[in-house]
């Protein structure tokens, strides 16, 4: 069956423009989570959402970055005002039920450049 | 608190050799564990996932790896390394009551040598 998929998987854009990111979630899957990976950084989570649960923002670094779910289904993290040290790549994930035991998915990663 | 330390950042091996991946966890409560694949330019793909059942668990191409409380550790294993093998490796650790994040290691950089 169909993954979680990632739209664009590379993005390049000039420092101070916003830029959308968007995922979609295995079908059926509730949980829905954002991480993001940079060079010396490892995987950091960004945000989490479960459902029709108020997300869990907790790992957004700052309030530049957003992220909606609408219906239950597609997601889209906007960052605005892009600095350079946004350049990472952004990663999708779904589980099932967003149990603790639940295996997460993973998209194929949108890359973004911030020139 | 969650985190995990991979204790080798970069592990180079002959091919037809064992493999050993060494993962050290810290968790506030009974954790989920888990190990996953990211080959390059490719997603990142679930290798095997510890969650209170069996300690060994055996996951995809021949890996396995064994949940060690009284070590904290939950190290990946495969006992005869091939060219394929070749990725980054990353031991990941969730649990109940935490939002169920993922909390990922930085990760371990596996060399196949032929």
């Amino acid at each position: 069956g169909a993954g979680v998929s990632q739209s664009p998987s590379n993005k390049v854009t000039e420092k101070g423009k916003d830029v959308e990111l968007r995922c979609d979630p295995i079908s059926g899957h509730t949980a829905l989570y954002w991480y993001r990976q940079s060079l010396g950084q490892g995987l950091e989570f960004l945000i989490y959402f479960q459902g029709n649960s108020a997300p869990d923002k907790s790992g957004l670094p700052s309030d530049r970055f957003s992220a909606e779910r609408t219906g239950g289904s597609v997601s889209t993290l906007t960052i605005q005002r892009t600095q350079q040290e946004d350049s990472a790549v952004y990663l999708c994930a779904s589980s099932l039920g967003g149990g603790s035991t639940d295996t997460q998915y993973f998209g194929p990663g949108t890359r973004l450049t911030v020139l | 608190a969650q985190s995990v330390t991979q204790l080798d950042s970069h592990v180079s091996v002959s091919e037809g050799t064992p493999v050993l991946l060494r993962c050290n966890y810290s968790s506030s409560y009974s954790p989920s564990l888990f190990w996953y694949v990211q080959h390059p330019n490719k997603g990142l793909q679930l290798l095997l996932k510890y969650t209170s059942a069996a300690t060994l668990v055996k996951g995809i191409n021949g890996f396995e790896a064994e949940f060690k409380k009284s070590e904290t550790s939950f190290h990946l294993t495969k006992p005869s390394a091939h060219m394929s093998d070749a990725a980054e490796y990353f031991c990941v650790v969730t649990a109940r009551g935490t939002g169920n994040q993922f909390y990922f290691g930085t990760g371990t950089s596996l060399t196949v040598i032929p």
